[in-house]
């Protein structure tokens, strides 16, 4: 399978437990996206990189959340002090160099903060 | 300005009608407008996209209909399947970051 894959694809945790979140994008594929969705709702998007530098991060993301592309390849995406309003689906996604605009999804990751 | 509004929240067709999904929006700077269909447990997956320098593009059963003056874009699906039940999502986005804006999603049932 070369598409975008997610780990894991569940983790329940404590309220003030730290999360990681791991993403591997389509291989070729040098912008990687993280977006958060909650039920019913579109995703939201968070934060992107292009090859290792992260270019842009949303004010959703709040000092909790650190995301990293290390060697522009997989992603991490880090929540400190989980709270319940973290839970949500969270989304990668990758895109093609000369094709940025098409952004293919993996499986997301559901966190429930308990 | 950054919104993109999706109608209607949730949309029941008959098996062989067609399926239609409005999107409207503000940003004037938005130049690609993808949906995508997201089936439950599952990442969104890209359907069809239009830029608007056309006013329409169609692939199989799937099209989207675009009214630059009016901002607003549609997706029509023909001859509906029940495999073709799945939340809709509309989105945007502008050529300066890429960000993908999506609208609130279409649950979509296709009754056999």
């Amino acid at each position: 399978d070369t598409g975008v894959s997610q780990d894991p694809r569940h983790k329940i945790t404590k309220r003030g437990q730290n999360v990681t979140f791991r993403c591997d994008p389509i291989s070729e594929h040098n912008r990687l996206y993280w977006y958060r969705q909650t039920l019913g709702q579109g995703p939201e998007f968070l934060t992107y990189f292009q090859n290792e530098a992260q270019l842009e991060k949303s004010r959703l993301l709040s000092d909790r959340f650190s995301a990293e592309r290390p060697k522009g390849s997989f992603s991490t995406l880090e929540i400190q002090r989980t709270e319940q309003g973290d839970s949500a689906m969270y989304l990668c996604a990758s895109s093609l160099v000369n094709t940025l605009y098409e952004q293919y999804f993996g499986p997301g990751t559901r966190l429930t903060v308990t | 300005q950054q919104q993109v509004k999706q109608s209607p929240q949730s949309l029941i067709v008959q098996k062989g009608g067609i399926s239609i999904i409005n999107c409207a929006y503000e940003n004037t700077a938005f130049d690609y407008f993808p949906w995508y269909q997201q089936f439950p447990g599952k990442g969104p997956a890209l359907l069809i996209a239009i830029r608007p320098d056309v006013s329409e593009k169609k692939e199989g059963r799937f099209t989207i209909s675009f009214n630059k003056s009016a901002k607003q874009f549609s997706l029509h699906i023909m001859d509906s399947q029940p495999g073709d039940s799945a939340t809709y999502f509309c989105a945007a986005s502008e050529d300066s970051n890429y960000q993908l804006i999506w609208g609130a999603g279409t649950k979509l049932i296709i009754k056999p």
